[in-house]
């Protein structure tokens, strides 16, 4: 299966950009890289996902690399509460079973 | 809107015990998930249910059963809990295959 490698933790001050790397230079052709963040003694929350194009949603972007061996996930400005463990996961569409979560960066937010 | 439901929310265990973790899901999705966390750790998937009526192994299935009971409902069983098995477990389900997960809040399991 492949895997993506993240910094263990970031830091940003409030208001400012946080931008969120992930390789995966093991990315298959069907591979969809999906955000996924998890608040303080909360269940996983979707943040964002995409195959080619950079995306964009109410909480984040996601610029893709031209040859989809990274990513990063972009909050445009930082506020407490994103304090959380952001993880980066690539999903193979024909699988369920190929959502491997790994460990993570931990994004401390600071005023 | 419940989404995800999980309960117990805690639930303490004494070895060779056995008990079953329920999840329920209001949204129609096809497919369902178990997933535990253990502590500074990301999460691993035990077993999931592609759709109503199948289920299948994910990384850590030894010591744990399935039961997918109806499209709404994924249960997670063990038969004969041990301390290796202290940990959070989640939930989650899907439309389809690569929509995202829906997570519930988690059971906080320790098995003394």
């Amino acid at each position: 299966d492949a895997k993506t490698t993240q910094p263990n933790s970031m830091e940003s001050n409030e208001e400012e950009p946080v931008h969120l790397p992930c390789n995966h230079s093991t990315i298959s052709g069907t591979d969809y890289i999906h955000w996924y963040r998890q608040l303080p003694s909360q269940g996983p929350e979707y943040v964002i996902h995409g195959l080619t194009s950079n995306v964009n949603n109410r909480m984040a972007s996601l610029a893709i690399a031209e040859d989809r061996k990274s990513s990063t996930l972009i909050l445009h400005r930082a506020t407490l509460r994103d304090a959380a463990v952001y993880y980066c996961i690539l999903r193979d569409p024909g699988t369920a079973s190929k959502l491997t979560f790994g460990t993570g960066t931990r994004l401390q937010v600071t005023l | 809107n419940a989404g995800v439901t999980q309960t117990p929310k805690f639930q303490v265990l004494k070895t060779g015990q056995s008990m079953t973790l329920q999840c329920a899901q209001d949204m129609n999705h096809n497919s369902m998930y178990w997933y535990r966390q253990d502590p500074g750790m990301g999460l691993r998937l035990i077993y999931y249910s592609a759709s109503e009526g199948t289920t299948d192994k994910g990384e850590v299935p030894n010591g744990y059963n399935v039961s997918r009971l109806n499209k709404r409902e994924f249960s997670l069983r063990l038969e004969s809990a041990a301390p290796s098995q202290t940990s959070v477990y989640f939930c989650a389900s899907s439309d389809i295959i690569n929509s995202p997960l829906h997570f519930g809040n988690g059971t906080r399991l320790t098995v003394t």
